[in-house]
């Protein structure tokens, strides 16, 4: 079964700083997606960033980017420039390519500090 | 254009009742999924929906059924409520059910079960 771990249950930046949140996976597939949502205190699910795994280039998103390290299955998320705004859980999730269901994990409550 | 949306946005039940909550998908989507969030963790998924048929069910008990309209709409009904189906009730669109259809969050229904 497909798992997604995320290590860091709760991480802090300073302003304008970067930072990089961490996920791994375990599947046997080799046709999949990755993303990120964030989920601020208002509680509405957003999509930051979704790289496909056939995809060698590591997706960007403005200030976001991630580090997509297939062998090892890890998929990082680096903020740069890090906002106020920023300030929520974010979750790493994964779909293989067969079925749309998302698996994510647990999240990593962010936290940027004035 | 209107993101997902979910009513009601709370609900307070006691054990034994049951619940019916609604979602209304992104226009032009036709597929919907069901997700449950438990405070603290990441959410976990439910069903999905594509053109009214079922298309994929997590690990939940025969208590949760959901169906989906034909204005794409969907319904997760919830029978013989107990303490442990509190939670934040996620909804999320897709445009079909193409491998490069990212999912769309709507604000969630929090249910509490006393």
């Amino acid at each position: 079964a497909q798992t997604v771990t995320q290590s860091q249950p709760e991480m802090s930046v300073q302003e304008a700083e970067t930072v990089t949140l961490s996920c791994t996976y375990d599947t046997s597939e080799n046709n999949y997606y990755l993303f990120w949502y964030k989920q601020p205190p208002s509680r509405q699910m957003i999509l930051v960033i979704r790289q496909e795994a056939y995809k060698q280039q590591n997706a960007t998103e403005n200030r976001f980017s991630v580090n997509f390290q297939k062998a090892a299955k890890s998929f990082s998320l680096k903020i740069s420039d890090s906002q106020l705004g920023d300030t929520a859980m974010y979750f790493c999730a994964f779909r293989d390519s067969g079925t749309y269901k998302y698996i994510f994990g647990t999240g990593t409550r962010l936290k940027v500090l004035a | 254009d209107a993101g997902v949306t979910q009513s009601p946005t709370h609900l307070i039940k006691t054990r034994g009742q049951q619940v019916t909550l609604r979602c209304s998908p992104i226009s032009g989507h036709k597929s919907v999924s069901w997700y449950q969030q438990v405070l603290g963790q990441g959410p976990q998924f439910i069903f999905q929906y594509y053109e009214k048929e079922e298309r994929g069910r997590g690990n939940f008990p025969d208590r949760f059924s959901a169906r989906q309209f034909p204005n794409y709409s969907s319904e997760l009904n919830v029978n013989a409520l107990l303490l442990g189906d509190s939670a934040l009730y996620l909804c999320a669109s897709s445009p079909g059910w193409g491998s490069t259809d990212t999912q769309y969050f709507g604000p969630g229904t929090r249910l509490t079960v006393l």
